[in-house]
């Protein structure tokens, strides 16, 4: 079946703008998890669902950062009064369950100008 | 933090056979090690995982020490296909999410 599947591809936005960021699981996945990579590092954990909840929101940088799975499937990372240093790739990545592993998308660009 | 320690980068001959080494001194008992690879600008992709026996798929080869310390990835036939970073991870099997450090740039060349 089709993999995991990130909207948009691309995405630029003026500082102090909100933004969205789409993830569609591969279906029948029940984790799901958010990462954001810069450039030359690794990426970086920012959010795990298991399920509707959010079972590790550990990673996210404050609280301008905000997800939701409110089906259990597609989920929506959400920025308010976005900064330069937002800028980065958004990943998303989904599991069977939270013991196996994990397939990721290609990946939301963002660029806050 | 990651939990693991990689070498910055490696480099390999077409046709021969990668091995990138792994420490992960720290590793509990309940710990698998996974090892994911990024090409660039693509999402991470999924290699091999295993807790303590030897591993083997269409992609690569794990080894595991016995002691569990340290592990290799072994990708046979080395293709320029196969230029990537490669990143080997810690991940406590049961709902935890995977932690990526800065992994290991592999360059294949002809």
């Amino acid at each position: 079946g089709a993999g995991v599947s990130q909207t948009p591809s691309n995405k630029v936005t003026e500082k102090g703008k909100y933004v969205e960021l789409r993830c569609d699981p591969i279906s029948g996945h029940t984790a799901l998890y958010w990462y954001r990579q810069s450039l030359g590092q690794g990426p970086e954990f920012l959010i795990y669902f298991q399920g509707t909840g959010a079972a590790d929101d550990s990673g996210l940088p404050n609280d301008r950062f905000f997800a939701v799975r409110p089906e259990g499937s597609v989920s929506t990372l959400k920025i308010q009064r976005t900064e330069r240093g937002d800028s980065a790739m958004y990943l998303c990545a989904s599991s069977l369950d939270s013991r196996t592993e994990a397939f990721f998308g290609q990946g939301t660009r963002l660029t806050v100008v | 933090d990651a939990k693991t320690t990689q070498p910055t980068s490696m480099d390999c001959a077409e046709g021969r056979a990668a091995n990138l080494p792994c420490n992960h001194s720290t590793i509990s008992g309940n710990e698998y090690v996974y090892w994911y690879r990024q090409i660039h600008s693509q999402g991470p992709q999924y290699i091999i995982h295993g807790l303590k026996n030897n591993e083997t798929n269409e992609m690569a080869s794990l080894i595991i020490t016995e002691d569990r310390k340290s592990s290799t990835l072994i990708l046979p036939h080395a293709t320029l296909r196969d230029t990537a970073v490669y990143y080997c991870i810690v991940r406590y099997q049961a709902g935890t999410a995977l932690i990526f450090g800065k992994g290991t740039t592999l360059s294949v060349s002809s």
